[in-house]
Parts: structure tokens; C-alpha cells; sequence
């Protein structure tokens, strides 16, 4: 049962463009959500992160939108680089327990 | 600070056979869990260790285990391999344990034929 979900595995976006990644949960009790974002042949780094208590976190470029409602968060990025190239995985958290990960959306920056 | 670390980075091994892998964390860090990911499947968590104590055990059979060393390296340890045990093994570490608060390696790639 996958409880965070990207529903796509692949984006293609232009440079300069805004870049949109989605991601859907389906456990309502998760209270914290988090971007990384991945390179190959390295580990996830740390991206951006929104409480539960928020709709919006703003990072520079990077703006993580939380619906709490629709169950629903995305990560935009604008405007995009090459060097945003990358998997982005979405994650979530309850309280104490483990990160559940969503399955994640391989970005490609066309310049 | 050095990051976290992960040896071997590439491994080729054969059904039925057993796997360590190792994992030293950043220097201070207590917490080190690990992640199994494969394709479609994102980052699965495998277990997390804490002062040489498993605190944190996911959904993966018995012949995935891991230990924690008192200067807090941790190892994990496949057995009997299957081919669906292929994929990159993370590593992740944390000062306390606090999900938000880890700092992932670089992986180690199992190849199982």
C-alpha cells in the first residue's frame, strides 16, 4: 500500500520554465513533508520541507505547496536549471515515525 | 565534517548467497537507518539503529538484519539472495534519530544474478 504516491515518473521542462512535480498521500495523520532530491551515484540531499500547519514554504526558487484537503503537495521550481536535473522524491512523516517516500519524478532541464 | 560513507559501492553477487554491507555515519551521529530503492518503488525503509540498539524495523523479511558498532558504524546483512534483492542500499545518518534531520551516503548498488 503506497501511502505517498508521484503519480509521474518523468518531467521534461524547458530552462527558465517553472518546473512542477506533485505528489499525493493518502494517510491523513502525517504531519510534516519533505522534498529531496538525487543525483546519480550520490544519496538524497535535503530540499524543502512544510509543516502541516502551513500551505506554503518558500526556499529561493524552490516553493513546496501543501492542500491539505485534496491530500496533495507539489514542489515548484522557478525558474529551472540544468543543474535541477535530477530525481526528486517526496516524503512524509507522523510523529515519531519513519519517512514514508514517494516512488519519484526524474526531472530533465532541456536548455 | 565528512559525510556519511557506504563500502562497497558496487557489488555483483549470486543467488543464494549472503551480502554485508557497511555504513560509517557522520562523526557524532547516533542514528543510522537504512533504505532499500528500486525501481518503482522509491526508497523502502529497511530498519534504523540507535546506540547499538534496533529502534525501527520495516516490512522486510528475516533475511535482512543490520547490527550497530559502539563508535556507531552499522552493518547490514542480506542472506540467501534472491533477484529482487538487486537495488541501491542508502544509508542514512542522524544526530538523534529525527527523520528531517538525516544526512543519506551515497549508496551501495547490490547486482544479484
Amino acid at each position: 500500500d503506497q501511502q505517498v504516491k508521484q503519480n509521474s515518473p518523468s518531467l521534461s521542462v524547458q530552462e527558465g520554465r517553472i518546473s512542477i512535480l506533485n505528489c499525493d498521500y493518502t494517510n491523513s495523520m502525517f504531519d510534516y513533508f519533505l522534498w529531496y532530491k538525487k543525483y546519480p551515484a550520490e544519496g538524497p540531499t535535503f530540499l524543502i520541507s512544510i509543516s502541516s500547519i502551513k500551505d506554503k514554504n518558500e526556499d529561493g526558487r524552490f516553493t513546496v505547496f501543501l492542500n491539505k484537503s485534496a491530500k496533495h503537495l507539489s514542489l515548484h521550481i522557478v525558474p529551472s536549471q540544468p543543474g535541477d536535473s535530477a530525481v526528486y522524491f517526496c516524503a512524509a512523516l507522523f510523529g515519531n515515525e519513519k519517512l514514508t517516500f514517494g516512488t519519484g519524478t526524474r526531472l530533465t532541464i532541456i536548455p | 565534517k565528512a559525510g556519511v560513507t557506504q563500502t562497497p559501492r558496487y557489488l555483483i553477487k549470486t543467488r543464494g548467497q549472503q551480502v554485508t554491507l557497511s555504513c560509517s555515519p557522520i562523526s557524532g551521529h547516533r542514528s543510522v537507518s537504512w533504505y532499500q530503492q528500486t525501481p518503482g518503488q522509491g526508497l523502502q525503509f529497511l530498519f534504523e539503529y540507535f546506540s547499538e540498539t534496533q529502534r525501527n524495523k520495516g516490512n522486510f523479511p528475516g533475511r535482512f538484519s543490520g547490527r550497530q558498532f559502539s563508535n556507531s558504524r552499522s552493518e547490514m546483512n542480506v542472506s540467501t539472495l534472491e533477484l529482487g534483492d538487486s537495488a541501491l542500499y542508502l544509508c542514512a545518518s542522524s544526530f538523534s534519530g529525527t527523520d528531517y534531520e538525516q544526512y543519506f551516503g551515497p549508496g551501495t548498488r547490490l547486482t544479484v544474478t
